[in-house]
């Protein structure tokens, strides 16, 4: 199975502040990465696809980038909604497999 | 707007069994491949299960394989799992998942079930 590494596990950021979370795999899917949000609670949301496509109605402030084996998102500037867990999934093969979040809290 | 809407999820003794359901709308459902994705309490997301729109094919995680199976009835716009042998770390919420593309990406999900195993 292909194994996938975010980092930070945790991140504490302030309104407005930039933030990169970096996402790695433990082999080449070429770009068939995606990113997901989840608040407490709630069921996972997409937020980028085929590893810098922006799901429709997902604020440009999120941009992803990165093919191969290394991932990034970036939040430009957050927003008090865009505090939650961040995870990333690879679907270049199965199982389809997901790193272990990464948990955005205020700072 | 796509609509993805689980139940029969609850309280199940270990070696019990279970069905779950989703009931989909506001897209052609046999036109999508569609999954099961699961998140223990506290935990992160692992996938379950996934079928193709015409049922041809159907892939299990390794951790349910052999006591899940996955089906689903286009003509009712169903998705289902069928969950037997059930172990203690099966509980979890489970999520019905669309395969945006048939292509492996997840893109919307339904509120999902919660389904606990315990004596």
């Amino acid at each position: 199975d292909i194994q996938m590494t975010q980092s930070p596990s945790s991140l504490s950021a302030s309104v407005g502040d930039r933030v990169t979370i970096t996402c790695r795999a433990s082999q080449d899917i070429s770009t068939y990465l995606a990113w997901f949000q989840q608040k407490p609670g709630k069921a996972p949301k997409s937020l980028i696809h085929a590893a810098s496509r922006l799901q429709s109605g997902v604020p440009s402030r999120f941009s992803g980038s990165g093919s191969g084996t290394d991932f990034t998102l970036i939040i430009s500037s957050l927003q008090p909604e865009d505090f939650a867990t961040y995870y990333c999934q690879q679907y270049n093969s199965y199982p389809p497999t997901f790193g272990q979040g990464t948990k955005l809290e205020i700072k | 707007e796509v609509q993805l809407v689980e139940s029969g999820g609850g309280l199940v003794r270990p070696g019990g069994s279970l069905r779950l359901s989703c009931a989909a709308s506001g897209f052609t459902f046999s036109s999508y491949s569609m999954n099961w994705v699961r998140q223990a309490p506290g935990k992160g997301l692992e996938w379950v299960s996934s079928i193709t729109g015409r049922s041809s094919y159907a892939h299990f995680a390794d951790s349910v394989k052999g006591r899940f199976t996955i089906s689903r009835d286009n003509t009712k716009n169903s998705l289902y799992l069928q969950m037997n042998s059930l172990r203690d770390e099966d509980t979890a919420m489970y999520y019905c998942v669309r395969d945006g593309d048939n292509n492996g990406f997840f893109d919307s999900w339904g509120q999902g079930t919660l389904v606990t195993v315990s004596s």
